[in-house]
């Protein structure tokens, strides 16, 4: 079965300084999907950014990028020039690519701090 | 394009009682999940409709949960009856179906669910 962790419950940054955001994920699967969401207390979902494991470039989305390790499992997030509004929780997540079905699995997620 | 529509966003109950939640996926998105999260934790799926067809409850408890999307488009989700254990929000997401790379799930802002 496929699992995602996320080994920072909590972390911290300045606001217009970098942080990185760790994320490992276990599955047997070759082809399937890595996501980085965002929850705000609004609790709704937000995509950040989303990655294709057949894809050797990392994806980015203008302050969002992403470390993507396929042989090490490890897709970690890093988002520059932190700002107030980035303050969330944020969340990994897995899917795999065959039809079937498009079950996406979350890590538990990592609260984000900015502070001012 | 509007988004993912769920009511109400806040319930609260006595234990041994019924609840129903109420989701309107996004036009034209044939796969439905209801996640389930407590607080703390990421979003476990509950059930993945694709249509009006069931494609994975595995994870549904089902002497007390129940899920139907009747004509493949609004869906109801139903707890009978409550334990203090099911307080938590219950998110809605829908996606595009068929669509191997693209289709992340866009959710709603959730239910939130206190059993007192």
């Amino acid at each position: 079965a496929q699992t995602v962790t996320q080994s920072q419950p909590e972390m911290s940054v300045q606001e217009a300084e970098t942080v990185t955001l760790s994320c490992t994920y276990d599955t047997s699967e070759s082809d399937y999907y890595l996501f980085w969401y965002k929850q705000p207390p609004s609790r709704q979902m937000i995509l950040v950014i989303r990655q294709e494991a057949y894809k050797q470039q990392n994806a980015t989305e203008n302050r969002f990028s992403v470390n993507f390790q396929k042989a090490a499992k490890s897709f970690s997030l890093k988002i520059s020039d932190s700002q107030l509004g980035d303050a969330a929780m944020y969340f990994c997540a897995y899917r795999r690519g065959n039809t079937g079905g498009f079950k996406t699995i979350f890590g538990a997620g990592t609260r984000l701090f900015v502070k001012a | 394009e509007a988004g993912v529509a769920q009511s109400p966003r806040y319930k609260i109950i006595e234990k041994r009682q019924s609840v129903a939640f109420w989701c309107n996926p996004i036009s034209g998105h044939a796969t439905l999940y209801w996640y389930q999260q407590i607080l703390g934790q990421g979003p476990k799926l509950l059930i993945q409709f694709q249509n009006n067809g069931v494609v994975d409850d595995s994870q549904l408890p089902k002497d007390r949960f129940s899920a139907e999307r009747l004509k493949g488009v609004d869906s109801t989700l139903k707890i009978q009856p409550a334990k203090l254990e099911d307080s938590a929000v219950y998110l809605c997401a829908s996606s595009l179906a068929g669509d191997r790379g693209v289709s992340e799930a866009f959710f709603g802002q959730g239910t939130r669910l206190t059993v007192v």
